[in-house]
């Protein structure tokens, strides 16, 4: 069966704290995707970074960075220098190549950046 | 640009209304999602189309139909709906409907049924 798990359900920090996001994963899939996703409280879904399992390279974006370790099954999103304005919940999402379009989403991560 | 439209923002009915939910993205992506999210939840899918025919029904109640009339157009119809249907209601699209294809989602519907 295939799961994500975001065990973090909400986190508070102060304005320019660093702060890392969890995500574990399980499937018994070797090709698969992994996604992350910010919902800020207007709503809208904003697509952060798409991963596939043979790319274990970690990736930075601005203050955004991501850690891909296939061998703990973890894909971690850290913020650095946090800022009010990335306030809202963070989703993780695995798909596979099985035939299915569906995403596997996590339950979600809010961050509270307080000022 | 990776827009994806969605009218209304809000939308209050009653049990007996017919009500529909439109969605539009101008990206040129073949492959349109529904999806149904609760508050506190992850979103949930409920329909998928590939190349403007429903390609994924997840067992969704038949109150809810949905329409994909172009490539561009995405329709959602409501009818008899019960209070638990209230929820943000996000359309998406993607370029592929295949692996690992990345969805990228309209800023939702909020649906207060009354």
């Amino acid at each position: 069966a295939q799961k994500v798990t975001q065990a973090q359900t909400e986190i508070s920090v102060v304005e320019k704290e660093d702060v890392t996001l969890d995500c574990v994963y399980e499937t018994r899939d070797t090709t698969y995707y992994l996604f992350w996703y910010k919902q800020p409280p207007s709503g809208e879904l904003v697509f952060l970074i798409r991963r596939n399992s043979f790319d274990e390279q970690n990736e930075i974006s601005g203050r955004y960075s991501w850690n891909f370790q296939k061998s703990t099954s973890s894909f971690n999103f850290t913020i650095t220098a946090s800022q009010v304005v990335d306030s809202a919940v963070y989703f993780c999402a695995l798909t596979l190549t099985s035939g299915t379009y569906k995403y596997i989403f996590g339950t979600g991560t809010r961050l509270k950046v307080l000022a | 640009d990776t827009e994806v439209t969605q009218t209304p923002k809000h939308l209050v009915m009653g049990m007996t209304n017919k009500k529909s939910l439109k969605c539009e993205q101008h990206m040129g992506h073949r492959a349109m999602y529904w999806y149904k999210q609760k508050a506190k939840k992850p979103p949930e899918l409920m329909f998928v189309y590939s190349y403007e025919k429903l390609s994924i029904n997840e067992s969704v109640p038949s109150r809810f139909s949905p329409e994909c009339p172009n490539s561009s157009l995405l329709n959602l119809h409501l009818h008899a709906l019960q209070p638990e249907d209230s929820a943000l209601y996000l359309c998406a699209s993607g370029r592929l409907a295949g692996e690992g294809d990345t969805q990228y989602f309209g800023p939702g519907t909020r649906l207060t049924v009354l």
